[in-house]
């Protein structure tokens, strides 16, 4: 079956750095990725879509410079966060999907705390 | 915007209950919902989702039906299991399978034995 994972499951940044994860599709070929973001007393927030071939769309709110996102493969996805500070923190959720027609695939997330 | 709004924080039952957990929406667009199910230190996964106007959809026991005219899609089942306990994410995406989907605040549903 088609399956995300996503890691590490859990980090802890100091205030001021920058923290990779990273989303493996498995059982399936990702040609489009969305990054959401859950804080704490929210619900899930998109981040951003990458699509294979295409530019990756950011949500407002949102930025490049801030959330850099590569998706080289069908397979794999990964998102940084730069300059991490206390708003920052929270479950970070990847889903995958084989294309327009099919649903999305979510991994476990990676919950990122900053100290 | 699009909007998803989940009515309740927490839901706590006891075993063999029915259960209706609410879920309303805003779009302009042909709307596409969904119902998530996430258990402790798991990934969300699709529970059910429609968007044909009032027709009941389900899945595993659970059951919801889009009705356009109320823009609401609530999640119910009959009888619920010790099983059951977890977060239920509503959501919705725009037009048929639209990339973005917009997720409510998410139901706990606790069931006691």
């Amino acid at each position: 079956g088609a399956l995300v994972y996503q890691y590490p499951r859990r980090t802890i940044c100091k205030s001021g750095t920058s923290m990779r994860m990273e989303c493996q599709a498995v059982g399936f070929q990702a040609t489009s990725v969305a990054w959401y973001r859950q804080s704490p007393q929210k619900t899930f927030e998109l981040i951003a879509l990458s699509t294979v071939n295409s530019a990756i769309k950011y949500e407002q709110n949102f930025t490049q410079e801030k959330f850099p996102i590569s998706h080289p493969n069908l397979s794999f996805s990964s998102m940084t966060v730069l300059n991490a500070y206390l708003e920052d923190r929270g479950l970070y959720l990847c889903g995958a999907r084989r294309g327009a027609n099919s649903d999305y695939t979510f991994g476990s997330g990676t919950r990122l705390l900053v100290i | 915007g699009d909007s998803v709004t989940q009515t309740e924080g927490l839901v706590t039952l006891t075993k063999g209950l029915p259960v209706m957990l609410n879920c309303t929406y805003q779009t302009t667009y042909s709307p596409f919902l969904f119902w998530y199910v996430q258990h402790l230190n798991e990934a969300p996964k699709l529970l059910l989702k429609s968007s044909t106007d009032n027709k009941r959809t389900e899945h595993q026991g659970f059951y919801a039906t889009l009705h356009k005219s109320s823009s609401s899609f609530h999640l119910q089942k009959s009888s619920v299991q010790l099983s059951d306990s977890a977060l239920y994410f509503c959501a919705l995406s725009e037009g048929n399978m639209g990339y973005k989907l917009t997720f409510g605040t998410g139901t706990s549903l606790l069931v006691d034995p």
